[in-house]
């Protein structure tokens, strides 16, 4: 099944603790992205990466990493966490970045006390 | 500023009825708009993509319409079910995606 796999599905965690999300897909998809989604705010682009070794930044960057070493794999990372951090963080891709559908994961929700 | 605007926050029709959603945008000159519906907890999932140069699109019960003029899309729902209940996000390509904070629409029995 074609799909965007994401992992935690729930994560708490304390303030300053580095803890990574994981994404990857099975589409062998150019384009991969992370989304934030918070109340009233809508969705809000983090990082992208157009192909391996290629990434850039979104709207809403700061706090956070992304690497993208292989195609399937688009790890979002945040080195020290932080309550402001809390929200709902998709991952999402595409064939390419362009004219496409996205395919988006199920989520990750993470709380930061 | 650029503004994705939905114009309501949220719908309520009756079963059978169309609902039509309505996406507004400025500053932006997008080469593609989306739609995606989302269910609460769940990820975005892909309904329909129209280009610029496109007025209308439709997918089985969905018909979405594209007019960079008014720089406006319609999204409707004929003959709307229970199961259609979600909210719908719209989205630019221009080029990079941004997505309207959604409409939230519940089909009543």
């Amino acid at each position: 099944e074609a799909q965007v796999t994401q992992n935690p599905r729930y994560l708490i965690t304390v303030t300053g603790k580095k803890l990574t999300v994981t994404c990857s897909q099975n589409m062998n998809h150019e384009y991969m992205s992370w989304y934030r989604q918070d109340p009233g705010l809508g969705l809000r682009q983090i990082y992208y990466s157009m192909n391996v070794e290629v990434t850039d930044k979104g709207d809403v960057p700061e706090g956070y990493k992304v690497s993208r070493k292989e195609k399937r794999n688009f790890p979002l990372i945040l080195e020290s966490p932080s309550p402001n951090q809390t929200s709902l963080y998709f991952c999402a891709s595409s064939i390419t970045g362009e004219g496409y559908g996205y395919t988006f994961g199920s989520g990750t929700r993470l709380t930061v006390v | 500023s650029q503004k994705i605007e939905q114009n309501s926050e949220a719908l309520n029709i009756q079963e059978g009825k169309t609902a039509t959603l309505t996406c507004n945008y400025t500053n932006y000159s997008p080469a593609y708009l989306q739609w995606y519906r989302q269910d609460p907890g769940r990820g975005p999932v892909f309904l329909l993509l129209i280009r610029e140069n496109e007025k209308e699109k439709r997918k089985e019960r969905l018909k979405v319409t594209f007019d960079t003029t008014l720089k406006q899309s319609l999204f409707h729902i004929t003959a709307s079910q229970p199961a259609d209940s979600a909210t719908y996000l719209c989205a630019l390509e221009s080029p990079d995606m941004r997505f309207g904070a959604g409409t939230r629409l519940t089909v009543k029995p």
